[in-house]
C-alpha cells in the first residue's frame, strides 16, 4: 500500500522556469512532511519540511506548499537551474516518537535543461 | 568528510551467502537508520537503533536479516542466506536526537547490493 503517492515519475523544464513537483498521501495521521534531493550514486539529501499546522515553508528558492484536506504537498523551485536536476523524494512521517520513520514516495526525476 | 560513511559501496554475492553492510554515523551522532530501496520503490525504513540498542526493528524482515550498533565500530547491517529479493540499494541515516528530531535523517551514499 502506497501512502505516499509520487504520480509523476519525471518532469523536465526549462532552466529559470518553475518546476512543480507533486505529492500525494493517503493517511491523514501523517503531520510532518519533507523533500529529500537525490543526485545519481549519492545518498538523499534533505532539501525542505513543513509541519502540518502550516500551509506554506519558504527556503531561498524552494517552496513547500501543504494541503492537508486534499492530502497533497507540492514543491516549487523558482527560479530553476541546472544543479537542481536530480530525484526529488517526498516523505511523510508521524509525531509522537516515531518520526524517523519517514515513509517516501518513489520520486521523481527533474531535469532542468540550460 | 564528517558526513555518514558506508561501506561497501557495491556488493555482490551469490544465493545462498551472507552479506555484511557497515555504517559509520555522522561524528557525535549517536543515532542510526537503515532503510532500503528496492528497484524502482521509494526509501522503506527497516531499523532505527542507539548504541548496543534496537530501538524500533518492526521494518525488518522476520528471518534472515539482523542488526547492531555495538559501543565501539560502526553499525552492521547483516542479511544471512541472501536470495535474488534482497538485491536493493541499503542506505544508512544517522541523527545527533533520537525521537525528537523532525525526521531530518543525514543519509549515507548507500550501499548496492547485487545476489546472483
Amino acid at each position: 500500500d502506497q501512502q505516499v503517492k509520487q504520480n509523476s515519475p519525471s518532469l523536465s523544464v526549462q532552466e529559470g522556469r518553475i518546476s512543480i513537483l507533486n505529492c500525494d498521501y493517503t493517511n491523514s495521521m501523517f503531520d510532518y512532511f519533507l523533500w529529500y534531493k537525490k543526485y545519481p550514486a549519492e545518498g538523499p539529501t534533505f532539501l525542505i519540511s513543513i509541519s502540518s499546522i502550516k500551509d506554506k515553508n519558504e527556503d531561498g528558492r524552494f517552496t513547500v506548499f501543504l494541503n492537508k484536506s486534499a492530502k497533497h504537498l507540492s514543491l516549487h523551485i523558482v527560479p530553476s537551474q541546472p544543479g537542481d536536476s536530480a530525484v526529488y523524494f517526498c516523505a511523510a512521517s508521524l509525531s509522537g516518537g516515531s518520526n524517523y520513520k519517514l515513509t517516501f514516495g518513489k520520486g521523481t526525476l527533474l531535469t532542468v535543461n540550460p | 568528510n564528517a558526513g555518514v560513511m558506508q561501506n561497501p559501496r557495491h556488493l555482490v554475492r551469490r544465493r545462498g551467502q551472507e552479506a555484511r553492510l557497515r555504517c559509520s554515523p555522522v561524528k557525535g551522532h549517536s543515532h542510526v537508520y537503515w532503510y532500503r530501496q528496492l528497484p524502482e520503490e521509494g526509501l522503506k525504513f527497516m531499523v532505527y537503533l542507539q548504541k548496543e540498542n534496537i530501538i524500533d526493528e518492526s521494518g525488518m524482515p522476520k528471518e534472515r536479516f539482523s542488526a547492531e550498533f555495538p559501543k565501539e565500530g560502526p553499525s552492521i547491517l547483516r542479511i544471512q542466506q541472501v536470495v535474488r529479493g534482497d538485491s536493493a540499494a541499503y542506505f544508512c541515516a544517522s541523527s545527533q536526537r533520537g525521537t525528537q528530531n523532525t525526521g531530518e535523517l543525514f543519509f549515507g551514499e548507500g550501499s548496492r547490493l547485487t545476489v546472483l
